[in-house]
Parts: structure tokens; C-alpha cells; sequence
């Protein structure tokens, strides 16, 4: 175990709507980044969060957006749902210099 | 940018028999890690082994080892003594070393399964 942790494990959404995925970082960790892992496919990099603020965005949509706390657990935030966002959405927390990612174990959004 | 491949989507392997996974990756960075991570089918990425750069020795971690060729972009990973519980989908990433938006890049992975 990672220390990592995301909730809820599962949920299914439709078309439209939208959704908060949450994720608490490992002890100690001040950074996080938000993957989305397509079925077959290796996780693609949402964006990262470092001390609150946005710090580094992959080649997603503005309707996906983050937001991290001051006790460094975040959230994911996707608008008007689309049937592609269907995938497992991992969170990894790290720290500046520690230069390894620790992950936790997935949030599964199906969208119908 | 950053690519990763890897070319074997699948293998299979008997029990305490040692397997190599194989990963290319594309880059003009100098300063870099790579990364084995190992994803069962409880969905939890885990890492397997890690190895900067910078090093020319390369990492091993218990029965996992690395073969990382620098001038080539090669960087595989071998199990030895494999067992049941290594089972799963192995993903090779990479990440550029910077303080600050250290994002990972992945392949698309190898599924291992250990036959018993």
C-alpha cells in the first residue's frame, strides 16, 4: 500500500453531467498529479498540482480541472461528461526532488 | 516530447522461470528518470524499480533487475524467479527530470502472466 487513497472506488454517470473524483496524497507528499488510464491503454497525464496551484497540464480539455487543498488532497473535476471519459482515473503523490510517483488505486467512471 | 514503446503487448512465462521485458524510448533530454511500474488486476499502479539517468549501474530491486542501454534508449526489465503473483500488466515510463510539472509517460504496456 501507498498511503494513497481516492474515492469513490467505482461510479457511472451520464452523458452531460458532471463529476468530482478525490484523492488524499501519501504523508508528507505536497504534490499531485491526475492521470486518465483508457481501457488497453497506458494512463495519459491529466495535470499536476504542487502547493495548490496548477503546476503542468497535459493536452486535456478545459472541462477537466483540479483543485488541491492546504492539507494537499485534491480533486478532479470533470464538466458536461462525454462517453470517452470513461476510464479508470489514477492520482499520484509525490514531492520536489523525490522524483518518483506513488499512485493510488483508481477511481472507474463509466459514462453511459 | 517524450515517447515510450512497448513492443510486446503480451508474454507468458512458467513459474521460476526468468522473463524480459523490453522498452525503447524517445527523448532529447540528457537528464531523465525511467520507471517499471506493475499494474495487477486490482488496478493499483505499483512501482517496480527505478533507475536515473545519470547512472550507469544499473538498478535491481530483489528478483527485478534493469538493462538500461543509454546511447541505445533501451530499458528492460528482467524477473527472475518468477511467480504467480507477478501476474499483471507492466507499464514502462519515463519522466524528465525538473522541479516542478514532472509528469509521467507512459508505454502501453506488457500483460505477464505467470503459468503455473
Amino acid at each position: 500500500e501507498t498511503g494513497v487513497t481516492q474515492s469513490p472506488t467505482h461510479l457511472i454517470k451520464t452523458r452531460g453531467q458532471q463529476v468530482t473524483l478525490r484523492c488524499s496524497s501519501q504523508s508528507g507528499h505536497n504534490t499531485v498529479s491526475w492521470y486518465q488510464q483508457a481501457l488497453g491503454q497506458g494512463p495519459q497525464f491529466i495535470f499536476q498540482y504542487y502547493r495548490e496551484e496548477e503546476n503542468g497540464r497535459g493536452n486535456f480539455p478545459p472541462r477537466f480541472s483540479g483543485l488541491q487543498f492546504p492539507n494537499y488532497s485534491s480533486e478532479l473535476n470533470v464538466n458536461a461528461l462525454e462517453l470517452d471519459d470513461s476510464a479508470l482515473y489514477l492520482c499520484a503523490s509525490s514531492f520536489p526532488r523525490l522524483n518518483t510517483q506513488y499512485f493510488g488505486p483508481g477511481t472507474r467512471l463509466t459514462v453511459l | 516530447a517524450q515517447t515510450v514503446t512497448q513492443s510486446q503487448p503480451e508474454m507468458s512465462v512458467q513459474e521460476a522461470e526468468t522473463v524480459t521485458l523490453s522498452c525503447t524510448y524517445d527523448t532529447s533530454e540528457n537528464n531523465y528518470y525511467l520507471f517499471w511500474y506493475k499494474q495487477p488486476p486490482s488496478r493499483q499502479m505499483i512501482l517496480v524499480i527505478r533507475q536515473e539517468a545519470y547512472k550507469q549501474q544499473n538498478a535491481t530491486e530483489n528478483r527485478f533487475s534493469v538493462n538500461f542501454q543509454k546511447a541505445a534508449k533501451s530499458f528492460s526489465l528482467k524477473i527472475s524467479d518468477s511467480q504467480l503473483g507477478d501476474t499483471a500488466m507492466y507499464f514502462c515510463a519515463f519522466m524528465k527530470l525538473a522541479f516542478g510539472n514532472e509528469k509521467l509517460t507512459f508505454g502501453t504496456g506488457t500483460r505477464l502472466t505467470i503459468i503455473p
